[in-house]
C-alpha cells in the first residue's frame, strides 16, 4: 500500500532554474515529513524536514512547502546546480511510537550547465 | 555524521551459496533497518529492529533473516541466494525520526 505518492519519477532542470518536486500522503497521523537525497553509490542522506504545525521551511536555497488540509508536501530546490544531481525521496513517519518511515517512490533530479 | 558501516561494498556469489551482509552502527541507536534498493529506485523495508533480541520483517516479503544481539550489529543472513536476490541493500539506523544509512551493499547472485 503506496502511503506517500511522489512525482515526478524524473526532472531535468537548467542550471540557476527551481527544481520542484511533488508529494501527498494519505495517513493523517503522519507528523514528521523529511526529505532524503541520494547520490549514486551512497545511501540516502537527510536534507531537510518539516512537521505539520508550520507550513514552510528554509533551509540555505532548500525549501519545503506543506499543505496540511490537502495533505500534500514538496520540496523546492531554488537556484539549481549540478552538484544538486541525486535522488530525492519523500517521507513520512511518526514521530511517536516505533517511527517507522514510509519514503515515496524517489525523483531522479538532474541540473544540466 | 552518521558512523554506519556496511560490509561488503560489493559481492559477486553463485546461485545457493549463503551469505551474510553486515551492518554495524557507532551512535548506540536501537533501532536500525534494512531495505532493499534496486539503484536509484524506490526503497523497501524488508526488516527492522527496536532493540537487542527484537526483530520484525518489513513491508516487502525477502527470503533474508536478520539478528540482533548487540544494539550496534545487524546482520542480515541468506540462506541460499537466488539471481532474484540481485540488488543494492541498505541498513540504517536511528534513534528517533531521522534515520542514518550506510552506504550500501550491492549484490549480485549469478
Amino acid at each position: 500500500q503506496q502511503q506517500v505518492k511522489q512525482s515526478p519519477q524524473s526532472l531535468i532542470v537548467q542550471k540557476g532554474g527551481i527544481s520542484i518536486i511533488n508529494c501527498a500522503y494519505e495517513n493523517t497521523a503522519f507528523d514528521y515529513f523529511p526529505w532524503y537525497q541520494q547520490f549514486p553509490g551512497k545511501g540516502p542522506a537527510l536534507l531537510i524536514a518539516i512537521r505539520p504545525d508550520v507550513s514552510e521551511k528554509k533551509e540555505g536555497r532548500f525549501t519545503i512547502s506543506f499543505n496540511k488540509s490537502a495533505k500534500q508536501f514538496s520540496l523546492h530546490i531554488m537556484d539549481s546546480q549540478p552538484g544538486d544531481s541525486a535522488t530525492y525521496f519523500c517521507a513520512a513517519s511518526y514521530s511517536g511510537g516505533y517511527q517507522k518511515v514510509t519514503f515515496g517512490t524517489g525523483t531522479k533530479l538532474q541540473v544540466i550547465p | 555524521e552518521a558512523d554506519i558501516y556496511q560490509t561488503p561494498r560489493y559481492l559477486v556469489i553463485g546461485t545457493g551459496k549463503k551469505i551474510t551482509l553486515e551492518c554495524s552502527q557507532t551512535m548506540g541507536h536501537d533501532k536500525m533497518y534494512w531495505y532493499q534498493q534496486d539503484p536509484g529506485m524506490e526503497l523497501h523495508l524488508i526488516h527492522y529492529s527496536y532493540g537487542v533480541n527484537s526483530t520484525e520483517k518489513g513491508d516487502l516479503s525477502s527470503e533474508s533473516t536478520v539478528s540482533r544481539i548487540r544494539t550496534e550489529h545487524f546482520p542480515l543472513t541468506l540462506e541460499s541466494a537466488r539471481p532474484s536476490h540481485t540488488s543494492q541493500y541498505l541498513c540504517a539506523s536511528s534513534e528517533r525520526v531521522t534515520q542514518y544509512f550506510g552506504p550500501g551493499t550491492r549484490l549480485l547472485v549469478l
